[in-house]
């Protein structure tokens, strides 16, 4: 079973910041929050990962709560392309199980 | 860097026929790649590990005798769809790891008559 809990959608106005929230309650100290994102018909991108600090890339942030239950991506300004179901997902940085995907959230952006 | 690909990108075959599936990691090696397969509207599904130079190891419920994956170099696994059905009509991704992350593939849509 997925060890996160998104919501199943969300809409954003283009331009503006997209926040996605992400519940990981059951997280181990050696587990790191990754988030993915999916286009339709497409494999899934890779956006960012993060163990305990807030973590930038030209892509998005991840904002990671002090107790580590939760996280938060940024968008920071949303285009029409950034439309995909974005997915996070918990991991112990470089194990070797594949990854479990939940339902994730499918974001759409409205012009 | 960390780009995937796969082929074909989509492959129509008759039932019973058996399908190849390359995934190449382009820019770097990969010891570990994985095998996913989604349904339409569902999420990504783990099929296997594939480790080059060794056996893959299956989830359950998913067949060894039917999904053969062979790893034999750091850049390329294949994954063989053996007598293939209509139920085996999936999108197949697959995925390298590289630093501790996972890129994955573009997919390859497979639909069996």
């Amino acid at each position: 079973d997925a060890k996160t809990t998104q919501p199943p959608s969300m809409d954003c106005a283009e331009g503006r910041a997209a926040n996605l929230p992400c519940n990981h309650s059951t997280i181990s100290g050696n587990e790191y929050v990754y988030w993915y994102r999916q286009i339709h018909s497409q494999g899934p991108q890779y956006i960012i990962h993060g163990l305990k600090n807030n973590e930038t890339n030209e892509m998005a942030s991840l904002i990671i709560t002090e107790d580590r239950k939760s996280s938060t991506l940024i968008l920071p300004h949303a285009t029409l392309r950034d439309t995909a179901v974005y997915y996070c997902i918990v991991r112990v940085e470089g194990g070797a199980d594949g990854l479990t995907f939940g339902k994730g959230t499918h974001l759409i952006i409205q012009p | 860097g960390a780009v995937v690909s796969q082929h074909p990108s989509r492959v129509i075959c008759k039932s019973g026929t058996s399908v190849k599936i390359e995934c190449r990691s382009l820019d770097f090696q990969a010891t570990t790649m994985f095998w996913y397969r989604q349904f339409p509207k569902q999420s990504l599904m783990l099929m296997a590990t594939s480790n080059e130079g060794s056996k893959a190891t299956y989830e359950q419920g998913v067949e060894k005798d039917k999904f053969l994956i062979n790893h034999a170099s750091l850049t390329l696994s294949t994954l063989t769809v053996t007598s293939a059905h209509p139920e085996d009509s999936s999108f197949y991704i697959c995925s390298a790891e590289m630093t501790e992350t996972q890129y994955f593939g573009p997919g390859t849509r497979l639909l069996v008559l």
